[in-house]
């Protein structure tokens, strides 16, 4: 099956910073979601990007559907930010909405 | 006006116990996921049903039975309970059985002693 490679798997940051989270994915896709999980173990649908690039205030993603991976930027961070962010795929030929995830960057804002 | 709500959030019992978390859903989808949240945070699919029928069912134990009386709802119904059965438990609803967004609820935190 596919497989779903996040990086980096820890990030910290000061307040302010900018970053870039990277998903690389073994095979093509249907589909590819970012979703936050934050502190409180909420799973927020960020962004549903197959290909192309989005943004949504100080978030933006790319994905490059051809070379198989996809990008999360995050711009002048804040603390509300921190939390895992996970990669998500739907297999091409697989199950629909069968989402596979990846493991997740952690990502921590400090002050 | 919450969109996907899951109940309980928190559930401790007993090995060998039944249990039953139960999934609402008020954004007009027509397909619904449960999702596994492990204690190392790797979230895997269980099951999905679309319009009331049956459209994933991964490899889950038959302990484990999903039962969907319409298309805002999907329960989750689990026979003696098993150590390995802690976990965070998600239900997530999309539009359409494609590729679509999905929404998660808040899970249901499920600890056996």
């Amino acid at each position: 099956g596919i497989q779903v490679e996040q990086s980096p798997p820890d990030l910290i940051l000061q307040e302010g910073a900018n970053s870039t989270l990277r998903c690389n994915f073994s095979d093509s896709v249907n589909n590819l979601q970012w979703f936050h999980q934050n502190p409180w173990g909420q799973l927020i649908n960020l962004f549903y990007i197959p290909s192309g690039t989005k943004q949504n205030g100080r978030l933006s993603a790319t994905t490059v559907a051809t070379e198989r991976y996809s990008l999360l930027y995050i711009s002048s961070s804040q603390t509300t930010d921190s939390g895992v962010y996970f990669c998500a795929v739907e297999e091409y030929g697989g199950s629909q909405g069968n989402l596979i995830f990846g493991k997740g960057t952690k990502l921590s804002v400090k002050p | 006006d919450t969109a996907v709500s899951q109940t309980p959030k928190y559930l401790v019992t007993q090995m060998g116990n039944d249990k039953s978390i139960k999934c609402e859903q008020n954004l007009g989808h027509d397909t619904m996921y449960w999702y596994k949240q492990d204690s190392k945070k790797f979230l895997k699919i269980m099951f999905s049903y679309n319009n009331k029928e049956l459209i994933i069912n991964e490899t889950v134990p038959n302990r484990f039975s999903p039962k969907s009386p319409d298309k805002a709802h999907l329960n989750l119904h689990i026979n003696s309970l098993e150590l390995g059965d802690s976990a965070v438990y998600f239900c997530a609803s999309s539009q359409g059985s494609g590729s679509q967004p999905q929404h998660f609820g808040d899970g249901t935190r499920l600890s056996i002693l």
